[in-house]
């Protein structure tokens, strides 16, 4: 059965540091998100991305993130310069177009711990 | 504005019983979608079932129903023949659709069910 997959699994990074978490999503998806999980927290929107083109942001989605599509599979999500606040679990998803599958499938999620 | 709410913090079932997890939501758009996700304490995020806002039936997945009670906006989970296994983090999550565009998921904020011998 196709699967979201994200690497790596797990990053410890310091402060201040770029950080580029990656992703693959499902072959035939269209729509690709990022959301992030804060430890003990429910799960937050961060990012919406279609048609090569961010679709939607939240108010967490600031200057320090920024989202690609470099090739035909891969979904990247940036931290330009990392804060302590940013450490949580950051879970890709995709979803094909509305009326041919509603379902967006998760990644395992990445566990991004910054010192 | 869209919003989910999850009551039940923490829950306890006995193996091989029913359980029923509350969601509640509240939103103005007359198209959206609801999700049950269920997340293990190695983290990932399990699809378990959807709703749409316009489907007649309520959703089943093998062990998983969905009672959708629309005029009530709620969408509640039940897991029939609790296993050890399905002791986990459940999540409600709701999406509207605007215009046809896929939009994010909106999350609430979990019930940890655990299932006891």
């Amino acid at each position: 059965e196709p699967e979201v997959t994200q690497t790596p699994s797990h990053q410890v990074t310091q402060m201040g540091q770029e950080v580029i978490l990656r992703c693959v999503p499902i072959s035939n998806h269209l729509y690709f998100y990022w959301y992030r999980q804060i430890l003990g927290q429910k799960v937050e929107f961060l990012v919406s991305f279609y048609n090569n083109e961010i679709s939607e942001k939240s108010e967490i989605f600031d200057d320090q993130f920024s989202v690609e599509r470099p090739d035909g599979s891969n979904f990247t999500l940036k931290i330009r310069s990392t804060k302590l606040e940013d450490s949580a679990m950051y879970f890709c998803a995709s979803t094909q177009p509305p009326g041919q599958g509603e379902t967006q499938y998760f990644g395992p999620g990445t566990r991004l711990l910054v010192l | 504005a869209q919003k989910i709410t999850q009551t039940q913090p923490g829950m306890f079932v006995q193996e091989k019983e029913a359980v029923t997890l509350d969601c509640t939501y509240d939103t103005s758009d007359p198209s959206y979608g609801l999700f049950w996700y269920k997340q293990p304490s190695s983290g990932e995020m399990i699809f378990l079932i959807y709703q749409g806002s316009y489907d007649q039936q309520n959703a089943t997945e093998g062990r998983y129903s969905l009672n959708f009670q629309k005029a009530r906006k709620s969408a509640n989970l039940v897991i029939s023949a609790s296993q050890l296994g399905d002791s986990a983090m459940y999540f409600c999550a709701m999406r509207e659709v605007y215009g046809g565009a896929t939009n994010k998921l909106i999350f609430g904020t979990g019930t940890l069910l655990a299932v006891q011998p």
